[in-house]
This record gives C-alpha cells, structure tokens and sequence, in this order.
C-alpha cells in the first residue's frame, strides 16, 4: 500500500526557520517525483515543486522558486520542505504528494498535510 | 503565468448529473487531471489523462475534453460527493503545473 506519512503540526514566530518532512513507503521511493501542494486557510491548492529522489533533480513552480527549499534524504524515503525565514502568509496546510510519471507529472497518492501555523 | 479556471460552485440535487468544467489555453494540447477533496481531507485523483479512472474511483465518475476546456461529469451524483474539485494541469511548455482555482459542489 502506498502511504506518505508527513510530520506533525508546526506554530512558528516569522522570521523563524523550519523544515516539514514526508516519508514514504510502499513503492520505490527513487523512482517518482514527491512533490508539495500549500492550501492556505479556506483556498485552493497551489503547485509548489518537486524532486525526483534518483538524482535529487527539483523542479520549483516560478511562484515559489526561491521562498522554500525542496530536499530528499533517499535513504531514509523522506522529502522534505524547508523555510529559512518564515512570514504570516506562510500559514497553510502543506501537502507532500507521489507523483505518477504518466503522459505529464501528476499528483497520484497524497499526504495526510502538514498544518503550518506563524504568528507572533 | 498560466491559468486553468473553473466556476466556483456548482449545485444539483441527489441523482442528477454534476458537470464542473476547467478552461485553460494549452488544454488542447495538454492532458489534465482532477481531485476531489472534502472537508479537512487530503484531495484524491478521481481522473487522470482527460478521461481515465484510477482504481477504486466509481464509474459515476468521468472525464472529457473538447477544445481549451475539460469536464468532469458526476452521473447520478450523491450527497456523498459533495466536495470541492480541483483541475490539474500543466501550461503549453510542460514546465509549469497548476491547478485550477477549484469548484464546491453541492449535492441537496
């Protein structure tokens, strides 16, 4: 069975850094792109990016180039999500998704999401 | 930036046909997908290539594409599918991945 298993609620000051994690198992972890998904509070989904765990490949949404840091530790199947200065509008639910490498890269299997919270 | 629009909300009642439509320009040429994700869940891909179903998504469930717009079509809807539905797609280039900005359905 596939699972991503994404860690716990984070409450953060802005300014702060922070790092969220996603595990996977039940498939070969290096052979698809695990990709993030932020959902503020009461919006829509918003394509982040993605890394291929073969070959640490990432790919950023222009939104979001250069605001968050997409990594993999293919050792341990974990992707992770990473801020070095948090703000308020980084509030949302962050989903990590396995993505199916078909006739395009889509979202397949998802995370349970990550709820970020920053606020002084 | 490229863009994939969708009505906000769509409303029918128990048994009829749902049909929530994503226009975008590259749809021509490009395919999309669409996720359903209900209240505090995490979404779920119910269509896939336009028009093709993952497993254990019920044959209500269906994809077609004509021209810059795809349309996912609920027949017989139930009140259990109420949800929003989010189209996914990618722009022209195959560079840049979006989804749309999402339809509520409501079932009653």
């Amino acid at each position: 069975e596939v699972q991503l298993v994404q860690s716990g609620a984070e409450v953060k000051k802005p300014g702060e850094s922070l790092q969220i994690s996603c595990k996977g198992s039940g498939f070969n972890f290096t052979s698809y792109w695990i990709g993030w998904v932020r959902q503020p509070p009461g919006k829509g989904l918003e394509w982040m990016g993605m890394i291929y765990p073969g070959d640490s490949e990432i790919r950023y949404s222009p939104s979001f180039q250069g605001q968050v840091t997409i990594s993999t530790d293919k050792s341990i199947n974990t992707a992770n999500l990473q801020w070095n200065s948090l703000k308020a509008s980084d509030t949302a639910m962050y989903f990590c998704a396995r993505h199916y490498g078909g006739a395009i890269i889509i979202p397949d299997y998802w995370g349970q999401g990550s709820l970020v919270t920053v606020s002084s | 930036s490229y863009e994939l629009t969708q009505p906000p909300s769509v409303s029918v009642s128990p048994g009829q046909t749902a049909r929530i439509t994503c226009s975008g320009d590259a749809l021509p040429k490009k395919f999309a997908s669409w996720y359903q994700q209900k209240s505090g869940q995490a979404p779920v891909l119910v269509i896939y290539e336009d028009n093709k179903r993952p497993s254990g998504i019920p044959e209500r469930f269906s994809g077609s594409s004509s021209g810059t717009m795809v349309t996912l079509t609920i027949n017989g809807a139930q009140v259990d599918d109420e949800a929003d539905y989010y189209c996914f797609s990618t722009d022209s280039s195959g560079n840049h991945r979006v989804f749309g900005g999402g339809t509520k359905l409501t079932v009653l």
